[in-house]
């Protein structure tokens, strides 16, 4: 069955070190990885798409189909980065579905 | 340009009742999804509507349902509440059906006593 495992509730990083998200999928096709993005009082938005391979405030996220994993990371953590972080992933089965994972919450500290 | 909006913010119903939950898309957006999200879980997908049309569905039963108008907003119907229905339900739209980028509404938060 097709599912998303974000294995960590809460990752917490001091301001300026790296942080990585991780995002393991489970899908035997041609996968759409998203991550979502939800700061605090905020509507849930989208962070980066992996086919527009784009650096969006600083996060890359790459798709390796040989670990089936799609981490997020920044070499520098801001403040402002402290959010709930959804990895999500769209498949065709028939018509499209969607599979969120269960988040994790990114707290920077100072 | 208006984003999603969602109504109503939240509300209280009691179990065996029925629920009805609405959401404007985003303009020039053709497609809205609906997605469950219980406390401290991420957000399940209930169905999507592509121009008026059921255009995806995830594991929930039949007493979800859903419309789509021709102006593109949306309603999710639940019948028969039961107390594991309690969540937030978010509504999302998006230029057209498949894997394109959803933009979320606030949400309706539902109690079911």
């Amino acid at each position: 069955a097709q599912r998303v495992t974000q294995p960590e509730k809460l990752l917490s990083v001091f301001k300026g070190a790296p942080v990585e998200l991780k995002c393991n999928y489970s899908y035997s096709g041609s996968p759409e990885l998203f991550w979502y993005v939800q700061y605090s009082r905020q509507r849930l938005q989208l962070l980066l798409r992996h086919i527009s391979r784009e650096s969006i405030k600083g996060f890359t996220a790459d798709l390796n189909k040989g670990e089936t994993s799609f981490h997020l990371k920044k070499p520098f953590a801001q403040e402002e980065d402290s959010a709930m972080y959804y990895c999500a992933l769209a498949f065709r089965s028939g018509t499209y579905k969607y599979i969120f994972g269960t988040g994790t919450r990114l707290k920077v500290l100072a | 340009e208006t984003g999603v909006t969602q109504s109503p913010t939240h509300l209280i119903k009691t179990r065996g009742q029925q629920v009805t939950l609405r959401c404007s898309s985003q303009s020039g957006h053709n497609t809205v999804s609906w997605y469950q999200q219980a406390l401290g879980q991420g957000p399940q997908f209930i169905f999507q509507y592509y121009r008026e049309e059921e255009n995806g569905r995830g594991n929930f039963p039949p007493r979800f349902s859903g419309l789509q108008f021709p102006n593109y907003s949306s309603e999710l119907n639940v019948n028969a509440l039961e107390l594991d229905d309690s969540a937030l339900y978010l509504c999302a739209s998006s230029f057209s059906g498949g894997a394109e980028t959803q933009y979320f509404g606030p949400g309706t938060r539902l109690l079911v006593l």
